[in-house]
């Protein structure tokens, strides 16, 4: 069955970085892209990017531009989320989900179990 | 960038009642839209994708409808399961989701 599982919560302080990672098994990993969307306490989803694991292309929402760097490994089947620079407002759960291979325009039909990035002093 | 609506906010709704929530976009997407459910502490799950196509496993009371900028995504007989917030996503130009409908207990 496809499973995508997700490094554990972190805690940050403002000004660093962070680097959330998603093993994907139970299908071929480079049939498919991943997308990652956070969820700030009691919000809403935001999409932050794309990437796809099948010729590592990538595209990122334009609020996250130069901030943030999604890559995958596809020998361990696993996609790296790293944001640089954390604010307090980049507190939320982040999500990995399986994506289209070939655009960044896709729903979404697996998701990880999400991961609690905290950022305070 | 294409900005998503929904409404209303929060639903408050009967087990057994018809419940339907409508999602806007602010240029057409075409039928590149997708509804989600989700229960607090958990990943979305994905219930319908391109409006109106039902995810395998997702049972029959759920529906999509629409084309163009609006669409409705309609529970035809609220279970005690689907109390729940559900957001729509437009996958058209990259992913845009709306801000989220709750469905509470009346």
């Amino acid at each position: 069955q496809v499973q995508l599982v997700q490094s554990g919560a972190e805690v940050k302080k403002p000004g660093a970085s962070v680097k959330v990672s998603c093993k994907a098994s139970g299908y071929t990993f480079t049939s498919y892209g991943i997308s990652w969307v956070r969820q700030a306490p009691g919000q809403g989803l935001e999409w932050m990017g794309w990437i796809s694991a099948y010729n590592g292309n990538t595209n990122y929402a334009q609020k996250l531009q130069g901030r943030v760097t999604m890559t995958t490994d596809t020998s361990t089947s696993t996609a790296y989320m790293e944001l640089r620079s954390l604010r307090s407002d980049d507190t939320a759960v982040y999500y990995c989900a399986r994506a289209e291979p070939y655009g960044s325009g896709s729903c979404f039909d697996y998701w990880g179990q999400g991961t609690l990035v905290t950022v305070s002093s | 960038d294409i900005q998503m609506t929904q409404s209303p906010s929060t639903l408050s709704a009967s087990v057994g009642d018809r419940v339907t929530i409508t999602c806007r976009a602010s240029q057409s997407i075409s039928s590149w839209l997708a509804w989600y459910q989700q229960k607090p502490g958990k990943a979305p799950k994905l219930l319908i994708y391109k409006a109106s196509s039902l995810e395998s496993g997702v049972p029959s009371r759920f529906s999509g409808s629409g084309s163009g900028t609006e669409f409705t995504l309609t529970i035809s007989s609220l279970q005690p399961d689907d109390f729940a917030t559900y957001y729509c996503q437009q996958y058209n130009s990259y992913s845009t989701f709306g801000p989220g409908t709750k469905v509470d207990i009346k």
